[in-house]
């Protein structure tokens, strides 16, 4: 069985400030992939970032960093200098490689404030 | 930029009744899901489907629903009675074919409101 666990449920801070969202993760496949979405306020599902478990390489993309620890079965991510547009839920989800169905976390809402 | 497709946006309906959420594919996937959330929840993985058959279904995918391509292009999630518990919002997603890519693209929900 696989399972995704975001510990933090609420997370507020101020504009320009960095935040960390924590994602981990259990499952007994080998090969598997890592995933984060955004949920704005809107409602859809933004696709943010696909990590394949062979590759820990870190990444960066803009303000966005993802820190992928198999060691700690750990996906974290983190907003670098946060602004208001980024409120939003955000989800860390896993699938394996049978039908790649999604096992989503609970999510944790990031509130920013100007 | 292609893009999944649902219709309707919302749907409110009273128990019991039947009702059919559509949504249509990116035209090149074969690989296609509906995944549900309760309000303030986490999303939730309802179905899979593939070559025109389920590949995998959760608990929650009980005989009250189905799916279907009927045409090649949409894919129809069915409620055949519905509860209360059913309100949620319904999101329709799709995947290239393995190996190409593992990304799936979700589309933009359907609300259903059963009262």
């Amino acid at each position: 069985a696989q399972k995704v666990t975001q510990a933090q449920t609420e997370i507020s801070v101020v504009e320009k400030e960095d935040v960390t969202l924590d994602c981990v993760y259990e499952t007994r496949d080998t090969t598997y992939y890592l995933f984060w979405y955004k949920q704005p306020p809107s409602g859809e599902l933004v696709f943010l970032i696909r990590r394949n478990s062979f590759d820990e390489q870190n990444e960066i993309s803009g303000r966005y960093s993802w820190n992928f620890q198999k060691s700690t079965s750990s996906f974290n991510f983190t907003i670098t200098a946060s602004q208001v547009v980024d409120s939003a839920v955000y989800f860390c989800a896993l699938s394996g490689i049978n039908d790649y169905k999604l096992s989503f976390g609970a999510g944790t809402t990031v509130t920013v404030r100007a | 930029e292609p893009e999944v497709t649902q219709t309707p946006s919302h749907q409110v309906t009273q128990m019991g009744q039947e009702v059919i959420l559509r949504c249509v594919p990116i035209s090149n996937h074969l690989y296609f899901y509906w995944y549900r959330q309760i309000l303030g929840q986490k999303v939730e993985f309802l179905v899979s489907f593939y070559n025109n058959e389920i590949s995998e279904k959760s608990e929650i995918f009980d005989d009250q629903f189905s799916v279907e391509r009927p045409d090649g292009s949409n894919f129809t999630l069915k409620i055949r009675s519905t509860k209360l518990e059913d309100s949620a919002m319904y999101f329709c997603a799709s995947m290239q074919d393995r190996g190409l890519s593992y990304e799936q693209y979700f589309g933009p929900g359907t609300r259903l409101t059963v009262t």
